[in-house]
């Protein structure tokens, strides 16, 4: 069975600070591919990014970061100098290689105070 | 805009009734997928389609049933509706299974 756990289910910062996203995952798989989506207030789901599992190579994108560690089966993502637009719920989810679905974790709520 | 449409936004509806979402993915996706978001269960897998067949099914109600069409745009048809069927109902499209879905804007069931 694959699972997804976000720990964290309320994150509050002012704007400018730094905010980092834990995200554990559980497979059996060797080949598997783990996403993190945002998810705005206006509702939609957007996509951010996708990392295989056999691709560790940490990724920045902008003030975005992602820091994928097989050994401790966890995928976390930094925003840097935190935006009121960051306020958003993010979501990490995890694809096995026999599956179709996506499993997602539980969200994180990040609130960016100004 | 992920390129995906999902119609109707909005959808308030009364117990046993019966409604229709209908969703086009980007041009050139194969896949589409439904989730169900709710409050108690998060988000949940429902069904895929690739090019027209079913491929992949999760939690999906019996009361609840999908298709994708020629043109490639799928429809999920809710029926006998109950209150526990309130939801915000998502489509996401993908080029193949290995890669990222993008998802529609949802449409959000009220089931009074």
């Amino acid at each position: 069975a694959q699972k997804v756990t976000q720990a964290q289910t309320e994150i509050s910062v002012v704007e400018k600070e730094d905010v980092t996203l834990d995200c554990v995952y559980e497979t059996r798989d060797t080949t598997y591919y783990l996403f993190w989506y945002k998810q705005p207030p206006s509702g939609e789901l957007v996509f951010l990014i996708r990392r295989n599992s056999f691709d560790e190579q940490n990724e920045i994108s902008g003030r975005y970061s992602w820091n994928f560690q097989k050994s401790t089966s966890s995928f976390n993502f930094t925003i840097t100098a935190s935006q009121v637009v960051d306020s958003a719920v993010y979501f990490c989810a995890l694809r096995q290689s026999n599956d179709y679905k996506l499993s997602f974790g539980a969200g994180t709520t990040v609130t960016v105070r100004a | 805009d992920s390129g995906v449409t999902q119609t109707p936004k909005h959808l308030i509806t009364a117990t046993g009734q019966r409604v229709t979402l209908r969703c086009s993915p980007r041009s050139g996706d194969l896949s589409v997928y439904w989730y169900q978001q709710s409050l108690d269960q998060g988000l949940q897998f429902l069904i895929q389609y690739y090019n027209g067949e079913e491929r992949a099914k999760g939690n999906i109600l019996e009361r609840f049933s999908a298709q994708q069409f020629p043109d490639l745009h799928s429809e999920l048809n809710l029926s006998s509706l109950e209150l526990g069927d309130s939801a915000l109902y998502f489509c996401a499209s993908s080029v193949a299974d290995y890669t990222e879905a993008f998802f529609g804007q949802g449409t959000r069931l009220t089931v009074v």
